[in-house]
């Protein structure tokens, strides 16, 4: 069974903080993916990143990055500089690489919020 | 392109009725995914779509049963209300190529009185 853990419930920052967001997971699959998503306060889930368990590779994209290790199994997303309109929830999720690709178990989320 | 839209925006119903949720996927796409949220129990997957097939099921009682045209659009339905399907409920579609990249619209608020 998978298994996505976002032991930090709430977050409080304050405006140009960085800040990181932990995701550990379990999987007994040898291929899946990882992904953040960001849901602001209208409720939609709007996609961040996706990383394939065959790409260790960090990644950068502006104020974000994101720090994949398979030894920890962990995808810790990093924010810095962090701005008031990042405030929203942020959640992590695994999904097999094949077949139910599109059925995320997602863990339970980081309300992040970030003061001016 | 126009986004995943979802109707109704709000819904209130009560117990024992049965209600019908509908979602238009991106254009272009064919997969449409459902997933309830809740306070107490998150994010939960409860179907998927795929050319009027559906392709997976979560662990939801047959109450919550969905469907899909045609035209790729889809309808999710639950039967015999219970106050506990109180939820969020947001669609998903998804392209061929990237098909894990999930698009999701704003949701409908279901609240069972």
């Amino acid at each position: 069974a998978q298994k996505v853990t976002q032991a930090q419930t709430e977050i409080s920052v304050v405006e140009k903080e960085d800040v990181t967001l932990d995701c550990v997971y379990e999987t007994r699959d040898t291929t899946y993916y990882l992904f953040w998503y960001k849901q602001p306060p209208s409720g939609e889930l709007v996609f961040l990143i996706r990383r394939n368990s065959f790409d260790e590779q960090n990644e950068i994209s502006g104020r974000y990055s994101w720090n994949f290790q398979k030894s920890t199994s962990s995808f810790n997303f990093t924010i810095t500089a962090s701005q008031v309109v990042d405030s929203a929830v942020y959640f992590c999720a695994l999904s097999e690489a094949w077949g139910s690709a599109r059925q995320l178990t997602f863990g339970s989320g980081t309300q992040l919020t970030v003061l001016p | 392109k126009a986004g995943v839209t979802q109707t109704p925006r709000y819904l209130i119903k009560t117990r024992g009725q049965q209600v019908t949720l509908s979602c238009s996927p991106i254009s272009g796409h064919r997969s449409v995914s459902w997933y309830q949220q809740t306070p107490g129990q998150g994010l939960q997957f409860l179907f998927e779509y795929f050319s009027e097939t559906q392709r997976n099921k979560g662990n939801f009682p047959g109450r919550f049963s969905g469907r899909q045209f045609s035209n790729s659009r889809s309808e999710m339905n639950v039967s015999t209300l219970e106050l506990g399907d109180s939820a969020l409920y947001l669609c998903a579609s998804s392209p061929e190529v990237e098909g894990e990249k999930l698009f999701f619209g704003s949701g409908t608020q279901l609240s069972v009185l």
